[in-house]
């Protein structure tokens, strides 16, 4: 079955450490998504890639870097400039053109110890 | 700009009773709605979405949600609440039919239910 994949579930950085988060769906979708949800927040955009070798910034880009050299991958990196990284992110993708809405991964808890 | 309002941020119905989970929208343009599930450290789920057409629109679970248009609503209702109905819910606007892909959230309602 097709569907859109998250790794590791849970993930532990340290002070001043980059992580990096996987995504990838084997949908055929073109659009991949990356938003970061806190408590009492919702979600809120990080990154946004409609085609691939081409992204934009969402609402809270700082801090953050991603790469979409492949349809099928989105990775999201965190780099030691995000201040206060521990949320849960989820990665989602849909396909362009169309009213089908998003498909989301089951996300990735993020914790700085 | 588009915007999304989910009134209250928590809900308590009992078992068997009706589940109402408001939703109010901002959209220059007519919107494409939709409303997600979450279950504790999961992904989101639609359960239903509005794009053109009927504005009764019936979901996964027993859930359905109604467009009006003259109210910029979209309440999500369920007639009898069940204990698996626990969960986050998400309402999201956007206008995609216009070549914009992005949804925007609003910030969840979480539903409890009372046994």
């Amino acid at each position: 079955d097709g569907g859109i994949t998250q790794s590791p579930k849970y993930l532990f950085r340290k002070e001043g450490q980059n992580v990096t988060l996987s995504c990838e769906q084997n949908l055929n979708h073109d659009a991949m998504y990356w938003y970061r949800q806190d408590p009492g927040q919702g979600l809120r955009l990080i990154y946004y890639s409609q085609i691939v070798n081409d992204f934009q910034k969402g609402d809270i880009a700082e801090g953050y870097s991603v790469s979409r050299e492949k349809k099928e991958s989105f990775p999201l990196t965190v780099t030691s400039a995000q201040k206060n990284p521990t949320a849960f992110y989820l990665c989602a993708s849909k396909k362009t053109g169309t009213g089908a809405g998003y498909t989301f991964g089951s996300g990735t808890r993020l914790t700085v110890v | 700009a588009q915007s999304v309002t989910q009134l209250g941020s928590h809900v308590s119905v009992s078992e068997g009773a009706l589940v109402l989970l408001r939703c109010n929208y901002s959209s220059s343009v007519p919107p494409y709605l939709f409303w997600y599930v979450q279950y504790p450290n999961q992904g989101l789920q639609l359960l239903l979405k509005y794009t053109t057409g009927a504005t009764l629109v019936k979901g996964i679970n027993g859930f359905e949600a109604e467009f009006k248009k003259s109210e910029t609503s979209f309440h999500l209702t369920k007639p009898s609440a069940h204990m698996s109905d626990a969960a986050e819910y998400f309402c999201a606007v956007s206008d995609l039919g216009f070549g914009n892909e992005k949804l925007t959230f609003g910030t969840g309602t979480r539903l409890t239910i009372i046994p």
